[in-house]
């Protein structure tokens, strides 16, 4: 089946940049996602890019997908406390209407050092 | 504000148990999922529903039912609770594009 991997933990000091990766191996992937779960808490969807789109960028948040690689990053600009979380990249292709869901990594643990 | 609401946050059953997970939307979203998350294994699909009365199993559906008798509620049901279905459950609507999340209900088994 198909496949989305991320490592699992990382760890930054507070106020440099966050830069988590995702390799994925569905080829026909229309959308990919970045989701965000803060302790105790569902997932949020925190920003997607469209798979024809090599990159995204919102605020202190930029998306850069490389679709020859299979691989999408999320890098987060002057990481703060309140970023610590649990990020997923994910991913669909909604050849099934959006019944086939989507397929998610394991998720990293991003922490942040003081 | 659209909304996935799941009725519980936090329940404890004993082994054998039989044990309802409740889900609702608000968006008229034709899918609904339930999954579950576990530390290190990430999210895995148990159980999907693309219309009423209709489901499909995913990944580990074993130990699991489902039920969907209107478009906004999705159930999630554990016959006979086990201690390896102590998890973190989450419950899921889409159309196409995004897929929102309920809060999670935490069950632990004793």
């Amino acid at each position: 089946g198909e496949d989305v991997e991320q490592s699992l933990f990382l760890s930054v000091r507070e106020g440099d940049s966050s830069v988590i990766n995702c390799t994925y191996t569905d080829s026909s992937s229309t959308y990919l996602y970045w989701y965000k779960q803060e302790p105790g808490a569902g997932l949020q969807l925190l920003t997607y890019i469209f798979s024809n789109m090599d990159m995204k960028q919102d605020q202190r948040l930029t998306v850069l997908l490389n679709k020859k690689d299979k691989h999408l990053s999320l890098r987060i600009a002057d990481t703060q406390t309140g970023d610590s979380a649990i990020y997923f990249c994910a991913e669909s292709n909604d050849s099934g209407g959006g019944a086939d869901g989507l397929t998610f990594g394991k998720g990293t643990h991003l922490i942040i050092q003081p | 504000d659209v909304k996935v609401t799941q009725s519980s946050r936090y329940l404890v059953k004993r082994t054998g148990e039989k044990v309802f997970l409740e889900c609702v939307q608000d968006m008229d979203h034709e899918n609904m999922f339930w999954y579950r998350q576990d530390p290190g294994l990430g999210l895995r699909l148990i159980y999907f529903s693309y219309d009423v009365k209709m489901k499909e199993k995913g990944d580990i559906p074993e130990g699991y039912s489902v039920s969907r008798e209107k478009k906004e509620r999705f159930s999630l049901i554990l016959e006979s609770a086990s201690t390896n279905q102590t998890s973190m459950y989450l419950c899921a609507s889409r159309d196409s594009g995004e897929l929102f999340f309920g809060e999670g209900s935490r069950l632990t088994v004793l």
